[in-house]
């Protein structure tokens, strides 16, 4: 069965802080995504990774960065975390068979 | 880049009716047209998508159609159930396997 874990479901942390998110498939797929989700604005693409050591900014990618370093595992970093930062994060990854962009289950990062 | 408008925002509809969602595209490079299903709490999931060479897929209650010429593509639920109650998002993507652009969602409620 498909796998996609994010490594919390909640985190709250305070301004300035650096904020790690892990998003780790099992699928042995390249392609992994990120997107925040907030209340109106739908599913918003931060950063996204077709294959080990490559990444694409995506449509929203101010004030935060990637890393792959491991074809499995696709990490978000807030360098810098500030409070219109708060909101739900999920990951992603493309399964191929089928066509499919499978979810993680999300982040709700909530930042003070 | 992409641009994916969707409506309405939010969609009450009485049990057994059919709901109607539209989403229109503004990039005519766009071929690959997938509507996700987020229940409450839980992951967006795929389901039911269309490619650009198709103009109407079916799947038990669920349809979507594509109208390339006018950029926008829709979807049908028919015979609407309780469970049908989520947000469903619509995407759009050059490329099947490649980023997505999603909706901002819509909320449909099942009236029992």
């Amino acid at each position: 069965d498909v796998k996609v874990t994010q490594s919390s479901r909640y985190l709250v942390k305070r301004t300035g802080e650096k904020v790690f998110l892990e998003c780790v498939q099992d699928m042995d797929h390249e392609n992994m995504f990120w997107y925040r989700q907030d209340p109106g604005l739908g599913l918003r693409l931060i950063y996204f990774s077709y294959d080990v050591k490559m990444k694409e900014k995506g449509d929203i990618p101010e004030g935060y960065s990637v890393s792959r370093e491991k074809k499995e595992r696709f990490s978000l970093i807030l360098e810098s975390a500030s409070t219109n930062q708060t909101s739900m994060y999920l990951c992603a990854a493309h399964t191929g068979t089928p066509n499919e962009q499978y979810f993680g289950p999300g982040t709700r990062l909530t930042v003070t | 880049g992409e641009n994916v408008e969707q409506h309405p925002s939010t969609l009450s509809v009485q049990e057994g009716d059919s709901a109607v969602i539209k989403c229109t595209y503004s990039d005519s490079a766009s071929n690959y047209f997938p509507w996700y299903k987020q229940e409450l709490g839980k992951r967006p999931q795929l389901i039911i998508d269309i490619r650009s060479n198709v103009g109407e897929k079916k799947d038990q209650r669920i349809a979507v159609t594509l109208n390339k010429t006018a950029k926008h593509f829709s979807l049908h639920i028919t015979e609407t159930q309780p469970e049908d109650s989520a947000v469903y998002f619509c995407a759009a993507s050059k490329n099947g396997n490649e980023k997505l652009t999603f909706g901002t969602g819509t909320r449909l409620t099942i009236i029992p």
